[in-house]
């Protein structure tokens, strides 16, 4: 079965940039998806077909896919953004979740 | 509101079943793709089964394929996951989500509830 793995954990000083990344096999022939989950909440859309924000996500958040890496880039990192984000692809039928990276703002 | 709001989780024995459901509302459910993904207590999020707008595709995770069974009512705005033969791996919170665009499957999940617990413990 497809999987995608992603890094435990990053840090970043408030301000900086935060740097995601999420690999698989040929990852770039599927759209992937973020999702950011705060403790005690439900996942929340932040990153849709690779690059595109839903209505509401803030512009420091943003997306790219190429090659066996998708990366979700936050800019101007804020306290808020600390949680744990979720990459996601589609194995043709089979939703596949990354491992999640705990983003911690220093 | 566009809203999902789960319900039926609780404590069962191994082997036992349960049946989850999942109310819409806000939006024409009729039209969308619609998920459940659990996440066990400390854990990731894994995906668990899909149904298509009619109800025409349905698909599975290996770790549930032929225990659990996806349906919906779109006449009663309801999506539901009856589960059978449960096991404590099975032990998770379990969401609804729906998928972001109209008359797709393989596309993000916009609208996620709050989740119900179901713990498999004898």
């Amino acid at each position: 079965s497809y999987e995608v793995t992603q890094p435990p954990s990053v840090s970043v000083s408030p301000g900086q940039t935060a740097t995601i990344t999420c690999s698989g096999n040929k990852l770039a022939d599927k759209y992937v998806c973020w999702y950011q989950q705060k403790p005690g909440q439900s996942p929340v859309l932040v990153i849709y077909q690779d690059n595109m924000r839903p209505s509401g996500i803030p512009e420091r958040f943003s997306g790219s896919n190429s090659g066996n890496t998708a990366t979700l880039t936050i800019s101007g990192t804020q306290s808020l953004d600390e949680a744990v984000y979720y990459c996601q692809a589609w194995d043709t039928t089979a939703g596949v979740f990354g491992t999640g990276t705990k983003v911690t703002v220093l | 509101e566009v809203q999902v709001v789960e319900s039926g989780g609780g404590l069962v024995k191994p082997g036992g079943s349960l049946r989850l459901s999942c109310a819409a509302s806000g939006f024409t459910f009729s039209n969308y793709s619609m998920n459940w993904v659990r996440q066990a207590p400390g854990k990731g999020l894994e995906w668990v089964s899909s149904i298509s707008a009619g109800s025409g595709y349905i698909h599975y995770a290996d770790s549930v394929k032929g225990r659990f069974t996806i349906s919906r009512d779109n006449a009663d705005n309801s999506l539901y996951l009856q589960m059978n033969s449960l096991r404590a791996e099975d032990t998770a919170v379990y969401y609804c989500a729906r998928v972001r665009a109209i008359f797709t499957g393989n596309d993000g999940f916009d609208i996620w509830g709050r989740g119900t617990m179901v713990t498999v413990s004898s």
